[in-house]
């Protein structure tokens, strides 16, 4: 069975800063992997995924992410970040015909 | 466009209490999902649909139910509401296939005291 971890459980950052969020996961097939966002008191909404292809995927609002399949990971980053990027992070797996699989969140939080 | 649309926002239940949550979407997606976030652990599956009158547990389905009668509609209730199942509740839709975005709606805070 597939398990995401996320690594972090909250990273602090200071405005303009650049952060990454780590991310494994576990499977014994392909998955595709994804990023979700979920400011305060909101629903999640997706930032990016990995479907197949280039290993370096671009997403909404400056993030991307990049695939390392030797390293089973799926970080994010962002060069420089703003105090509305404050929010919880999500990475999430998903084999073919299996179950999408959230991490534990990781809470980012912008001062400037 | 409304998307996911859940009701209600918040809510109050005493031990032992029924209720149902109510998930509404507007995408003809096939797939519904409902998930319960707990701080520290993510979102869990509770139940899943991926079609109008069939469903089938997720990962903590105990004390909850669900049905399917139409595509746009996928109640969850809660038969006899504990403590532990203070929790903040969230329904998603998405249309078939490995790679599809799942979209979410605002979610249900819900507290049993």
């Amino acid at each position: 069975a597939q398990s995401v971890t996320q690594l972090d459980s909250q990273v602090p950052v200071f405005e303009e800063a650049p952060v990454e969020l780590r991310c494994n996961y576990s499977s014994s097939v392909s998955v595709y992997l994804f990023w979700y966002v979920q400011y305060p008191n909101q629903g999640l909404q997706l930032l990016l995924k990995y479907l197949s292809g280039s290993t370096l995927v671009k997403g909404i609002n400056g993030f991307e992410a990049e695939f390392n399949k030797s390293q089973t990971s799926f970080h994010l980053r962002k060069p420089s970040v703003h105090i509305s990027d404050t929010a919880e992070y999500f990475c999430a797996a998903k084999e073919s015909w299996g179950k999408l699989q959230f991490g534990a969140g990781t809470q980012v939080v912008v001062t400037p | 466009n409304a998307g996911v649309t859940q009701t209600p926002k918040f809510q109050v239940l005493k031990t032992g209490q029924s209720m149902t949550l109510q998930c509404a979407q507007d995408m003809n997606h096939e797939y519904m999902s409902w998930y319960r976030q707990d701080p520290g652990m993510g979102l869990r599956l509770i139940h899943y649909s991926v079609g109008a009158g069939i469903t089938d547990q997720g990962e903590v389905p105990n004390g909850y139910n669900v049905s399917r009668s139409t595509t746009e509609d996928f109640p969850l209730r809660l038969l006899s509401a504990a403590p532990s199942q203070t929790s903040v509740y969230f329904c998603a839709s998405r249309s078939p296939g490995g790679g599809t975005e799942a979209f979410f709606g605002q979610g249900t805070r819900l507290t049993v005291v």
